[in-house]
């Protein structure tokens, strides 16, 4: 148990809906990473944030969109959820946003989402 | 540029010692990390390697670091039935103000009894 939890565990949307998958960092980390894992293939790196502003991203469109609250928890939010989207959404808190060497990213168990 | 690469199966007997390759391009990274997934979970982290490092043992565990040809491969001894799940080696890219992971495609080990 890395004590990161993602909720929901699954989801089924429509295309065109949006979605909100929520994670909990582990107690004293204030970097929360999200990374999107297509089925067959590594995770990627969509966004990170630092005590509750987003600090990197990766190519990933707008309408991939992330909140951080001052307890260090997050959202992930998809607007305008495409076929493409399904994927498992994996959760990552770490101690810091990886500045200072070695960075221990902790993952949660991950949100199932397809979308139909 | 950010490619990790690595086989995509391994099929070993319970007991054998099981090799897992992975090459990486970017020569800036500072720690490369390998992580063991296994079906419908998270990423559990095994074990990493500072870029100075060449070798790095951790009980069952071995990883090898050979930064002139940007290859990286994690040895495990012994191979146990429970070690079945998928293997992702990653390495760590630093940008502007934050660190992020890129991750191979994993690589599949099935160890058979």
């Amino acid at each position: 148990e890395t004590g990161v939890t993602q909720s929901p565990t699954h989801l089924i949307k429509t295309r065109g809906q949006q979605v909100t998958l929520r994670c909990s960092s582990q107690s004293g980390h204030n970097t929360v990473s999200w990374y999107q894992q297509a089925l067959g293939q590594g995770p990627q790196f969509i966004f990170q944030y630092y005590r509750e502003e987003e600090n990197g991203r990766g190519n990933f469109p707008p309408r991939f969109s992330g909140l951080q609250f001052p307890n260090y928890s997050s959202e992930l939010n998809v607007n305008a959820l495409e076929l493409d989207d399904s994927a498992l959404y994996l959760c990552a808190s770490s101690s810091n946003p990886g500045l200072q060497g070695k960075t221990e990213a902790f993952f949660g168990q991950g949100t199932r989402l397809t979308v139909v | 540029g950010e490619d990790v690469e690595q086989s995509l199966f391994l099929s070993v007997r319970e007991g054998d010692s099981s090799v897992i390759n992975c090459t990486y391009t970017d020569s800036s990274s500072t720690y490369l990390y390998w992580y063991k997934q296994e079906p419908g979970a998270g990423l559990q982290l095994l074990t990493y390697i500072f870029s100075n490092m060449d070798m790095k043992q951790d009980q069952r565990l071995t990883v090898l670091l050979n930064k002139k040809d940007k290859h990286l491969s994690l040895r495990i001894a012994d191979t146990q039935t429970g070690d079945s799940a998928i293997y992702f080696c990653a390495e760590s890219i630093r940008n502007t103000g934050f660190q992020k992971l890129v991750f191979g495609t994993g690589t599949r080990l099935l160890v058979s009894p």
